[in-house]
């Protein structure tokens, strides 16, 4: 059954950076385009960023563009976030979700559980 | 940006009850790129509706959407108390993709 596993979270101090990684099984990891989605406390959910199946392609959220860096690993099965610059705007819950093909343009039709990020001195 | 705007904020129904919500977006959108996601607490989102009308795996059949433009509608047919959470919809058509605020759907 289709797996993904969110880890790297935390508590992180402001101005620092931080990645996070999304471990897949149980699909075809490569085969599906991934996103980022996250949600701050008691707030909605807020679309971060999608990469194609091979990483050739990325779209970002207004927000966090030219701060965060999405990519991935498809022999490892993994899927990264890298934020830079973490201020309170970034404590949220992080989801990773499966795209419903390799496309960009598709929704996530799998969740993982999420990490959570805190940004606090 | 495509502005989301989901109404009403919240719902409040009996099971058995037709459930029927709206979204709207600030430019028209592709109903190959619009889905609902329904999202209980604590729980991660799951994916209702994808392509506007079109069911995800395992979505009972009181569960549809329609529309196109900018206005959408997902509709519950016969409430269940398993059904008490917060709904979203989302766009993927224009980057940034966006999500809509949310409605709360509550079961009296």
């Amino acid at each position: 059954q289709v797996q993904l596993v969110e880890s790297g979270g935390g508590v992180i101090q402001p101005g620092r950076s931080l990645r996070l990684s999304c471990a897949a099984s149980g699909f075809s990891f490569g085969s599906y385009a991934m996103h980022w989605v996250r949600q701050a406390p008691g707030k909605g959910l807020a679309w971060v960023s999608v990469i194609s199946s091979r990483g050739s392609d990325m779209f970002y959220a207004d927000a966090v563009k030219g701060r965060f860096t999405v990519s991935r690993d498809n022999s490892k099965n993994t899927l990264y976030l890298q934020i830079t610059g973490l201020t309170g705007d970034d404590t949220a819950i992080y989801y990773c979700a499966k795209g419903q093909s390799s496309l960009l343009a598709g929704p996530g039709d799998f969740w993982g559980q999420g990490t959570v990020v805190t940004v606090s001195s | 940006e495509v502005v989301l705007t989901q109404s009403p904020g919240t719902l409040s129904l009996s099971p058995g009850e037709r459930a029927t919500l709206a979204c709207r977006a600030s430019q028209s959108v592709s109903s190959t790129y619009f889905a609902w996601y329904q999202q209980k607490p604590g729980q991660a989102p799951r994916l209702l509706i994808y392509g506007a009308s079109n069911r995800a795996s395992g979505i009972p059949d009181r569960f549809s959407g329609s529309g196109s433009g900018t206005d959408f509608t997902l509709t519950i047919s016969r409430l269940e108390a398993e059904d008490s959470a917060v709904y979203y919809c989302h766009q993927y058509g224009y980057s940034p993709f966006t999500f809509g605020p949310g409605t709360k759907v509550e079961i009296k």
